[in-house]
């Protein structure tokens, strides 16, 4: 069974810039969250994506956007970067909408220069 | 608004201690509610779930407890050892509105456990 992946694992870039940071769900799963997580935070729920939708969102902004895509990976894109966006970004798949576990992936760590 | 506290925010132990983390959440209307772990710079590994129908889980040398009225729930982990040592985050899922849930975290508690 192949868990959660998320590309790429480090990131560099600078204000103003846009970042696309992707997440292949595990296998089987049709649910995919984006967590934000600043150093020494616990993780904040971004949005979720379930067969293709926008299932709900947290208290983020638009630049703030993602997709996912019929195999059920996703992207989660942000527009001009601001250097409070330095963080780990987690994504988490899970089977359902509902309480089924979340299991996550390492994580893309953004840097905001 | 489900607001989720971690105490203590960190711990220092001697291996082979049994210890106690705690957990505390706001809105009782949960699904259900996960503890984590995460090693530096890593990401997150589920230990161990409680469902809101349950009292407690187990596994290996970890034990959660969920005390859905009282919004509270305890980690205990016995004969701690050194590779324990990492953030553990307790999460609890909720739904976020008519069609979909979402984990709220609270800010951890930072283990160390030395030999």
């Amino acid at each position: 069974e192949t868990g959660v992946t998320q590309s790429p694992t480090h990131l560099i870039k600078t204000r103003g810039q846009q970042v696309t940071l992707r997440c292949s769900s595990q296998s089987g799963h049709n649910t995919v969250s984006w967590y934000q997580q600043a150093l020494g935070q616990g993780p904040q729920f971004i949005f979720q994506y379930y067969r293709e939708e926008e299932n709900g969102r947290g208290n983020f902004p638009p630049r703030f956007s993602g997709l996912q895509f019929p195999n059920y990976s996703s992207e989660l894109n942000v527009n001009a970067l601001e250097l409070d966006d330095s963080a780990l970004y987690l994504c988490a798949s899970s089977s359902d909408r509902g309480d089924q576990p979340q299991h996550f992936g390492d994580g893309t760590r953004l840097s905001i220069l | 608004k489900q607001e989720v506290t971690q105490i203590p925010a960190a711990l220092s132990v001697p291996e082979g201690e049994n210890l106690v983390l705690n957990c505390s959440f706001t809105d009782s209307a949960i699904y259900n509610l996960q503890w984590f772990r995460q090693d530096p710079g890593k990401g997150l590994t589920s230990l161990l779930l409680i469902q809101s129908s349950q009292r407690e889980q187990t596994s290996g040398r970890l034990n959660a407890s969920l005390d859905k009225s009282s919004g509270r729930s305890t980690l205990y982990i016995a004969a701690s050892q050194p590779g324990d040592s990492a953030t553990y985050l307790c999460a609890v899922y909720n739904a976020g509105g008519t069609s979909y849930g979402k984990l709220t975290f609270g800010q951890g508690t930072i283990l160390t456990v030395h030999p």
